[in-house]
C-alpha cells in the first residue's frame, strides 16, 4: 500500500534541544495526523491538522499543515527524556471519514539526559 | 473511562495453530481496524470494518480472518496460513461521523514458537 516519506528515520539527541520532522506524500491530504508510540504501547494521538496551513500546538509540540497539502512537519522544542519513542505520521486522502489512513514508517527519537 | 481493550498482552503460538486476539471498543465507535507491526516498517493493515457484519481486506489480509458480529468487538484470528505470523497487533477504532484519528488499543504481541 502507499505510504509517506517520513524523515528522518532516527534522532539522537541532547536532553533540552529541539527536534524537526517531517512527512511528505506525492498525493493531496485533507487531513494530517501525528502520533506518538511508547515500546510496547499502542499509538496516541499528539495532533491533528484539518486544513492547508493551519499551524497546531499541544505544549512543547507543533504541527503545520503544508501549504501544498502534501507535506506536515512537527516539532518538539526544549525536549525532555519522555520525549523518547516512535513518531509517526498519518494522512488521509480526499473527503469522508470513511477513508483508510495512510502511515509514515516513523522517526525514532532518542534523547540523550 | 472509554477506550478500547486488546487481549492479551503477550500470546504464544505452536506453529500450525489458529490463535484469535481481541479487541473490544466501547467509544461507540462505527469503524475497527487491525494493524500488524514489524520493526522498520511502521503499520500495514491488516483489516477493518466501518460497520458491523461488514469488513474489508487491507494490504496484508492473507493468512488472516476477522469478524464483527457486535459493534463494540472486532476479533482477529491469525490462522495457521499466516507464513510469518511473529509480530505486535494493533487494534484501532474510530468514529465515522466525528472524523479525527483513530483510538489504538496498547497491542498484542504474537510470537510463533
Amino acid at each position: 500500500g502507499q505510504q509517506l516519506n517520513q524523515s528522518p528515520q532516527s534522532m539522537f539527541i541532547q536532553e533540552g534541544e529541539d527536534v524537526s520532522m517531517n512527512c511528505t506524500s506525492s498525493s493531496i491530504f485533507n487531513t494530517w495526523l501525528w502520533y506518538k508510540q511508547d515500546p510496547g504501547e499502542g499509538p496516541v494521538l499528539l495532533i491533528a491538522l484539518y486544513k492547508a496551513g493551519e499551524l497546531t500546538s499541544n505544549g512543547r509540540l507543533t504541527a503545520q499543515f503544508g501549504i501544498t497539502r502534501k507535506d506536515s512537519f512537527l516539532n518538539i522544542s526544549a525536549s525532555i527524556p519522555s520525549d523518547v519513542g516512535i513518531y509517526f505520521c498519518a494522512g488521509q486522502e480526499g473527503a469522508g471519514n470513511n477513508r483508510k489512513l495512510i502511515w509514515g514508517l516513523g522517526t525514532s527519537l532518542a534523547v540523550n539526559p | 473511562d472509554g477506550g478500547i481493550t486488546q487481549s492479551p498482552k503477550y500470546l504464544f503460538r505452536k506453529e500450525g495453530q489458529n490463535v484469535t486476539l481481541s479487541c473490544e471498543q466501547n467509544l461507540n465507535h462505527d469503524a475497527m481496524y487491525w494493524y500488524r507491526q514489524d520493526p522498520g516498517q511502521g503499520l500495514r493493515l491488516i483489516y477493518y470494518s466501518q460497520i458491523v457484519n461488514d469488513f474489508q481486506k487491507g494490504d496484508i489480509a492473507e493468512g488472516y480472518s476477522v469478524s464483527r458480529e457486535k459493534k463494540e468487538s472486532f476479533p482477529l484470528t491469525v490462522t495457521s496460513a499466516q507464513k510469518n505470523p511473529t509480530a505486535f497487533y494493533l487494534c484501532a477504532s474510530r468514529s465515522i461521523l466525528q472524523g479525527g484519528g483513530y483510538t489504538f488499543g496498547s497491542g498484542t504481541r504474537l510470537t510463533v514458537v
